[in-house]
């Protein structure tokens, strides 16, 4: 099936440092989202965008639909600690049916050193 | 509201068991969905109910069965247990509309090990 490519894999990051992650797809999406899992829970969603080109914060993340609608970015400013977590992107094309399925990335596993 | 629910929370099988998930929302949405979350894979959807009284495979339906009994339940079946089936079981929800535009909610998930 559709496959979203997420990078990096991983991070590993010391407090208060800026991380950037995103999301490319070969294929267009109408919605992009970002989801957070910590661990042994499950996702949590952090950011929707709707629109190429939207700019979205929630707090210290900020999330860009990308223009050309195939790529999405997700920057967290001033990491701490509890940050630590599988942030996940997900692609959502609403082509016409009614169940507005989701296409995931693999992950972003952060890490944050004290 | 709870949002959406699963149990349980943990489960050991023996090869060829059978058991059912259970999941419920509460949060009066349409759409429900069946995740399995294995390491490096991500997110895969087995089945999902767009809407009550529908239900469609996703992208690793084999060996799985679904049953929406109402609007608020939507439960997994594994009737012959394999141990290629340990995994994480997310459940999720969402009310697909022009406001909203389908954003999922998950529950807590299932951690299952089959021996």
């Amino acid at each position: 099936g559709q496959q979203l490519n997420q990078s990096p894999q991983s991070m590993f990051i010391q407090e208060g440092e800026d991380v950037s992650m995103n999301c490319t797809s070969s294929s267009i999406f109408n919605t992009w989202l970002w989801y957070k899992q910590d661990p042994g829970e499950g996702p949590v969603l952090l950011i929707a965008l709707y629109k190429a080109g939207e700019l979205t914060s929630n707090g210290r993340l900020t999330a860009q639909f990308g223009i050309t609608r195939k790529d999405s970015f997700l920057n967290i400013s001033a990491s701490i600690p509890s940050d630590v977590g599988i942030y996940f992107c997900a692609g959502q094309r609403n082509s016409g049916g009614s169940n507005y399925k989701l296409t995931f990335g693999k992950g972003t596993l952060l890490t944050v050193n004290p | 509201n709870a949002g959406v629910t699963q149990t349980p929370k943990f489960q050991v099988l023996k090869t060829g068991q059978s058991m059912t998930l259970q999941c419920a929302q509460d949060m009066n949405h349409n759409s429900m969905y069946w995740y399995r979350q294995d390491p490096g894979m991500g997110l895969r959807l087995i089945y999902y109910s767009a809407s009550e009284g529908t239900t469609d495979k996703g992208e690793v339906p084999n060996g799985y069965n679904v049953s929406r009994l109402n609007k608020r339940e939507f439960s997994l079946r594994l009737e012959s247990a394999a141990p290629s089936q340990t995994s994480v079981y997310f459940c999720a929800s969402s009310n697909p509309g022009l406001t909203t535009r389908g954003e999922q909610y998950f529950g807590p998930g299932t951690r299952l090990t089959v021996t």
